[in-house]
């Protein structure tokens, strides 16, 4: 069974720093693109931050290019997402979404169940 | 970017009714790489429909997916009880993947 489960979520001040993860089981971690989405507070979703079954290749929303950066570790199968300069419009729940493939293009088959970060002083 | 514009953003049914919620593209969405996702309260997406009318596994046969190029269709033939969520198309076949900002099906 494909799990996603993520954590590390919490309330941090503004211009502060927060890493959050993910960590799965059921499938060959390696093989696959893990993305991270963002939902605000009773608004919809939005594409943060991929990265490719290897970790070599990155790509990132406008809106946290620079602030953000994803990584893998494929001997732990864990996906972190190191967040720093936050702002109040960081706040979200953060979900880690499998891909379908290695590489682009493919569609979020798997969701975790999300880690709310909060960027309030 | 490719925008994803969602109609309407509210839907009225009653339970047995045929639902069908709209997705359009700001351009022609590469390969129809378009999915569609349910979200219900306080849970996370579940994929629905990929390759904009491909079932994911698991799906009922109520819920399908027509379109191509910037216009696009969900359908839910007879809608349970459970059917009643937010629903989200995404397109990804261009970088950023993006998603349109819901429609949500609501018991009327």
């Amino acid at each position: 069974e494909v799990q996603l489960v993520e954590s590390g979520g919490g309330l941090v001040q503004p211009g502060g720093s927060l890493r959050v993860s993910c960590a799965a089981s059921g499938f060959t971690f390696s093989s696959y693109a893990i993305n991270w989405v963002r939902q605000a507070p009773g608004k919809g979703l939005e594409w943060v931050s991929a990265i490719s079954g290897s970790g070599g290749a990155t790509s990132y929303a406008d809106s946290v290019k620079g602030r953000f950066t994803i990584s893998r570790d494929n001997s732990k199968n864990t996906l972190s997402l190191q967040m720093n300069s936050l702002r109040a419009e960081d706040t979200a729940i953060y979900y880690c979404a499998k891909g379908t493939s290695a590489y682009y293009p493919y569609y979020f088959d798997y969701w975790g169940q999300g880690t709310l970060v909060t960027v309030s002083s | 970017e490719v925008v994803l514009t969602q109609s309407p953003d509210t839907l009225s049914l009653s339970p047995g009714e045929r639902a069908t919620l709209s997705c359009r593209a700001s351009q022609s969405v590469s390969s129809n790489y378009l999915a569609w996702y349910q979200q219900k309260p306080g849970q996370a997406p579940r994929l629905l429909i990929y390759g904009a009318s491909n079932r994911a596994t698991g799906i009922p046969d109520r819920f399908s997916g027509s379109g191509s190029g910037t216009d696009f269709t969900l359908t839910i033939s007879r809608l349970e009880p459970e059917d009643f969520a937010v629903y989200y198309c995404q397109q990804y076949g261009s970088s950023p993947r993006t998603f349109g900002q819901g429609t949500k099906v609501e018991i009327k």
